[in-house]
């Protein structure tokens, strides 16, 4: 069967201090991986989606850029976070090939910039 | 473009009673439409999934959904809530034919249950 990890689970960081979030994907290949944000008592809003390695398409220009060096690891990243980047990340995968498909959740990582 | 509307930011039942968390779509394409639930600080977990076959969509723990195209609405209901079901509820839409592999979110129904 197929799981998703994402870490850490929680992280504290100050403004202006950079950020690197995990994402892997056990049990599928060639993935689609996505990144969303979820801002405090709003829905969720896709930051970036990859359909293969080196693969990152860009949903909201922002502070933050995505990679995805290997098949089944995505990662996160900035140079230097705001204020604004504190709020709940979640990966997701669905299928290869497919686009209109379930897509599924990691646990999240909780991140709160200071 | 597609957009989802959840009618409900909250709802309140009491244990055993039916739940009923309403959305609403807009779509150019025919389109999948799905119900995720989050406990907090949890990831998403799916429910249930449309996707042009059965317009009654039956899913995890009870629930079900049911596509109306007529009306663009795909509610989700229970017939008897239970305190584990207190959560927030996501109703989702996605398109095959724009390219873009991505969902598009509601903003939310928070459930309460009420012992």
């Amino acid at each position: 069967s197929q799981t998703i990890h994402q870490w850490p689970a929680t992280l504290v960081q100050p403004v202006g201090s950079p950020l690197s979030l995990e994402c892997t994907v056990e049990g599928t290949s060639n993935p689609n991986l996505y990144w969303y944000r979820q801002a405090a008592g709003r829905g969720l809003q896709l930051l970036f989606y990859s359909v293969g390695i080196g693969q990152i398409s860009s949903e909201v220009p922002q502070n933050l850029s995505a990679s995805r060096p290997q098949d089944r690891q995505f990662i996160l990243s900035s140079k230097k976070l705001l204020l604004s980047d504190s709020g709940f990340y979640l990966c997701a995968w669905s299928n290869p090939g497919l686009a209109r498909i379930e897509q599924y959740f990691g646990p999240g990582t909780r991140l709160t910039v200071t | 473009a597609q957009s989802v509307t959840q009618l409900d930011s909250h709802v309140s039942v009491s244990e055993g009673t039916p739940v009923l968390l309403r959305c609403n779509y807009s779509s150019s394409y025919s389109p999948s439409l799905f119900w995720y639930v989050q406990h907090p600080n949890k990831g998403l977990q799916l429910l249930l999934k449309y996707t042009s076959a059965a317009t009654l969509v039956k899913g995890i723990n009870g629930f079900e959904a049911e596509f109306k195209k007529s009306e663009t609405s795909f509610h989700l209901t229970k017939p008897s809530a239970h305190m584990s079901d207190a959560a927030e509820y996501f109703c989702v839409v996605s398109e095959a034919d724009t390219g873009r592999r991505a969902l598009t979110f509601g903003s939310g129904t928070r459930l309460q249950v009420q012992p």
